[in-house]
This record gives C-alpha cells, sequence and structure tokens, in this order.
C-alpha cells in the first residue's frame, strides 16, 4: 500500500527558532499534499494545500509567512515554522493524495509533534 | 474549514461488545471516509464509502451512509482491546481542492 513518511517524528525546539518538517511520499507520486495540525483531543484541522511546482493555498487564519510550505516534487513537501512559539506547539501531520486516484483517498504520514519551550 | 460532528465523543464498552459511532456532515460529499487513530500516532484509513453508496464492510466494519440525512455510521462488531483509539470520519467535497474535513471524533476505549 502507499506510504508516507514524516521527519522528523518527534521536535523540541526553543522559542524563536525556525523547524522544518518534511512528508515524502514513498511509493507513489503525490500532486497534493495536505498540512494539518492537531491539538490535544482534538480533530485535524487542515493548514494548507501544497501542489507540486505552486504556492500552497492556506486556509483561513494561518499565516503563510508562518508556515513555509515548500512542495518542490512529486514525493515531497515541506512545512517550516518560522519563529516557532510555544502556542506552536502541536501534533502536524501531512497526507498525500495519489496523482490519480479517483476517490480521493489520501493516504497519512505518522505525525511530527513539535513542542516550542 | 467547517468540521462535521461525530456523536458520541467518548465511549466505553467491555470486549465483544458492538461500537456504533456516528458522523454528520454539512455539505454535499463526493465521499466519506473513516480513520482510526491511536494515542498520539498518525491516521490509518479504515473504509471509503462513495456518495452513491449505502452500506460497506470491511472485516469487523460495518458503514452506513444516508445522503438525505448527511450522516454516516461505523459499526465495529465483536470489538477487542485493540480497538481502543479515536475514530474519525472525514468528508470529501465534490468541489474544490478536494482535502478532507474531518469530524470531531469519537474516542473508544474497550475494555478487556
Amino acid at each position: 500500500g502507499a506510504v508516507v513518511s514524516q521527519h522528523p517524528s518527534r521536535v523540541i525546539c526553543k522559542s524563536g527558532t525556525s523547524v522544518k518538517i518534511e512528508c515524502r511520499s514513498l511509493d507513489f507520486q503525490a500532486t497534493t499534499m495536505f498540512w494539518y495540525r492537531q491539538f490535544p483531543k482534538q480533530s485535524l484541522m487542515l493548514m494548507a494545500t501544497s501542489n507540486e511546482g505552486s504556492k500552497a493555498t492556506y486556509e483561513q487564519g494561518v499565516e503563510k509567512d508562518k508556515f513555509l510550505i515548500n512542495h518542490a516534487s512529486l514525493t515531497l513537501s515541506t512545512l517550516t515554522v518560522t519563529s516557532a512559539h510555544p502556542e506552536d506547539s502541536s501534533f502536524y501531520i501531512c497526507s498525500a493524495r495519489e496523482h490519480i486516484s479517483s476517490y480521493n483517498e489520501q493516504f497519512f504520514g505518522p505525525g511530527t509533534r513539535l513542542t516550542v519551550l | 474549514s467547517q468540521q462535521g460532528e461525530e456523536d458520541p465523543q467518548a465511549l466505553s464498552i467491555q470486549e465483544g461488545e458492538n461500537a456504533t459511532m456516528n458522523c454528520s456532515y454539512k455539505t454535499s460529499i463526493n465521499n466519506l471516509q473513516w480513520y482510526r487513530q491511536n494515542s498520539g500516532r498518525g491516521l490509518v484509513h479504515l473504509i471509503l464509502i462513495r456518495s452513491n453508496e449505502r452500506e460497506k464492510h470491511s472485516g469487523r466494519l460495518r458503514v452506513t451512509l444516508d445522503t438525505s440525512k448527511k450522516s454516516s455510521s461505523l459499526l465495529i462488531t465483536a470489538s477487542r482491546a485493540a480497538d481502543t483509539a479515536s475514530y474519525f470520519c472525514a468528508t470529501d467535497k465534490d468541489t474544490g481542492r478536494r482535502a478532507l474535513t474531518f469530524g470531531s471524533g469519537t474516542r473508544l476505549q474497550v475494555q478487556p
């Protein structure tokens, strides 16, 4: 089956630093990748849609200058949390949609837990 | 993005019992998917039901979809302690970016 990896799985950083999270589709090409954020005991909230070779589309309330998304290839999207603050601490999950997918089945990465001190 | 509602928010049952979770959504959809999430982990895709389907089975899972009521249910039969997890429904709008909109989730606890 389709596999999506995320790296790192866990990161702890100091306030003010930037953190990059990678999302890779390992055995398929993903035209579109999605980035979600999940706070404890809550559901997933879509942050942005990442399309290969074009600018990401951000959801309302998500600062594009703070959450930089780069989708440089059909298998890799990165999310950079710039000048991280404690309120950015969360579980970040990416998903990838296969290039040829009639039913929009998405495959999720294992998530990255970010803790900002 | 709009969120669907799931009920119950939490469910505790004994091993061997059936667990039923419900999901309601607000917009027209292309399909509805159910996912499972163990604590602090990523999501595992369970089942996808298309908007023109009414019921689907996969092992111990049974999903129904009522598009007139904009609702779906997930039934887990003969539950096991290993089924303990959070379960989310997610809808795929028939237009737009095709991002999934997740329900609020049901936390299922299966007591051994």
